[in-house]
């Protein structure tokens, strides 16, 4: 079954820092890949999504992720971060031949330092 | 605008109740998740729906079941409540098609069990 691995269940940012999220997969064929994002007491919206049109991916709200199938890697990014982008950031796996099961990260807890 | 639309927000049920969460959805997607969200565990899927009357389990059935009779409805049943069952579920839909389907989701319910 496919599968995602995020590191570092809570990461700690300045704002105006650099934001990375890792997010690793495991699947011989590149499988599609997302990523969400969740804001307190809310559901799940979507950030960003793999297409294989591009490798490099633009999301809302200034994040971006880099496809790398060397590295079977989709991590997300954010030059500059905002206090707005305190959250949890879910990476999701979805299988390219096959049922449409979708699977999820731990997540990752981001934490903006004024 | 899209709408993943779950009964409840909050529940208070009390141990061997038996629990009933519904969602619906008003996309036409042929696909339906259920997922518990832990701390520490993102989100693990219980059971999804393909098409009505279709189910697969996903990585942590035991303890529930479902029913879909209705293509826009996907509801989870909690046979006997437990206290370990305590945690927010969430509900999601998503089309066929693969790489432009990302999956929307409800707002959750969180669900306590006393």
């Amino acid at each position: 079954a496919q599968s995602v691995t995020q590191l570092g269940s809570h990461v700690s940012v300045s704002e105006g820092a650099l934001v990375l999220l890792r997010c690793n997969y495991s699947s011989s064929v590149p499988p599609y890949l997302f990523w969400y994002v969740q804001y307190p007491n809310q559901g799940l919206q979507l950030l960003l999504k793999y297409t294989s049109a591009a490798t490099l991916v633009k999301g809302i709200n200034g994040f971006e992720a880099e496809f790398k199938k060397s590295e079977t890697s989709f991590h997300l990014t954010k030059p500059s971060a905002h206090m707005s982008d305190a959250a949890e950031y879910f990476c999701a796996v979805s299988p390219y031949y096959g049922n449409n099961r979708l699977a999820f990260g731990k997540g990752n807890q981001v934490v903006v330092i004024p | 605008d899209v709408k993943v639309t779950q009964s409840s927000r909050y529940l208070v049920k009390r141990t061997g109740e038996k629990v009933f969460l519904e969602c619906v959805q008003d996309m036409d997607h042929e696909n339906m998740f259920w997922y518990r969200q832990d701390p520490g565990l993102g989100l693990r899927l219980i059971y999804f729906s393909y098409d009505v009357k279709m189910k697969e389990k996903g990585d942590i059935p035991e303890g529930y079941s479902v029913s879909r009779e209705k293509k826009e409805r996907f509801s989870l049943i909690l046979e006997s409540a437990s206290t370990n069952q305590t945690s927010m579920y969430l509900c999601a839909s998503r089309g066929q098609g693969g790489v432009h389907t990302e999956a929307f989701f409800g707002q959750g319910t969180r669900l306590t069990v006393v």
